[in-house]
């Protein structure tokens, strides 16, 4: 889910298929990673975290991966919905030592075809 | 809770012109950050505070660029004299201490500024 030049990379998936989003972060030393969700003109929303001790955590229709060991980040969404069309942030930070601020990934744009 | 709250939601303004940014975070949270998003860029971390304190402005992109806390309910970031390359959305978040718990950040709807 890295950036290329001005484009975002797009995700173009058929309505009901699952998707697949990824994204590689930066900072070995990260422990708290967040995939944020940003709809045309709303600010980035919450989707789902992952705390650096779990290599899995499951929601609702979304569940997201974590490999430290190369230090990549998955979602995975099921069944994908027109709504779902958005572009998907990952973001990372550590709480070891307080609360440093989130890190964002250049995002991914996911289009939804019904 | 009606969430983190900004104003005015656009702004367009003339280079060189005074632009003033306002957040009401969310009540209770201690930890307050700006950031900007641009295509080129993406979001970018201008400055947080922690407890109305500035913790780190090291990305607040020029002297024209400030930020304040006067207190936990509001913050304003302010361009003077504002500049075409100015021109982006600028979001507030707001967050509760690290620790155990959720602590991600809840953001605002943005401010889209246009300087001409």
């Amino acid at each position: 889910g890295e950036s290329v030049g001005l484009h975002l990379p797009t995700l173009s998936v058929q309505e009901g298929d699952n998707s697949i989003i990824n994204c590689a972060y930066s900072n070995s030393a990260s422990d708290y990673f967040i995939w944020y969700k940003q709809e045309s003109g709303k600010g980035p929303q919450f989707i789902i975290d992952i705390r650096s001790n779990m290599d899995k955590r499951q929601g609702q229709r979304v569940t997201v991966l974590l490999n430290k060991t190369v230090k990549h980040l998955s979602l995975q969404i099921a069944a994908t919905q027109p709504g779902d069309s958005a572009v998907y942030f990952c973001a990372e930070n550590r709480h070891e030592k307080g609360n440093t601020p989130l890190v964002f990934g250049k995002g991914t744009r996911l289009s939804v075809i019904a | 809770d009606a969430g983190v709250i900004q104003s005015p939601r656009h702004e367009v303004t003339e280079m060189g012109q005074e632009v003033t940014l306002r957040c009401k975070p969310i009540s209770g949270h201690d930890y307050l950050f700006w950031y900007r998003q641009t295509m080129m860029r993406g979001l970018e971390l201008l400055i947080y505070f922690n407890n109305n304190v500035p913790i780190d402005d090291s990305g607040m992109p020029e002297d024209r660029f400030s930020a304040k806390m006067p207190n936990a309910s509001f913050s304003t970031l302010k361009i003077q004299p504002s500049e075409p390359r100015d021109s982006a959305v600028y979001f507030c978040a707001s967050s509760l201490a690290g620790g155990l718990g959720t602590t991600e950040a809840f953001f605002g709807q943005g401010t889209r500024l246009t300087v001409v």
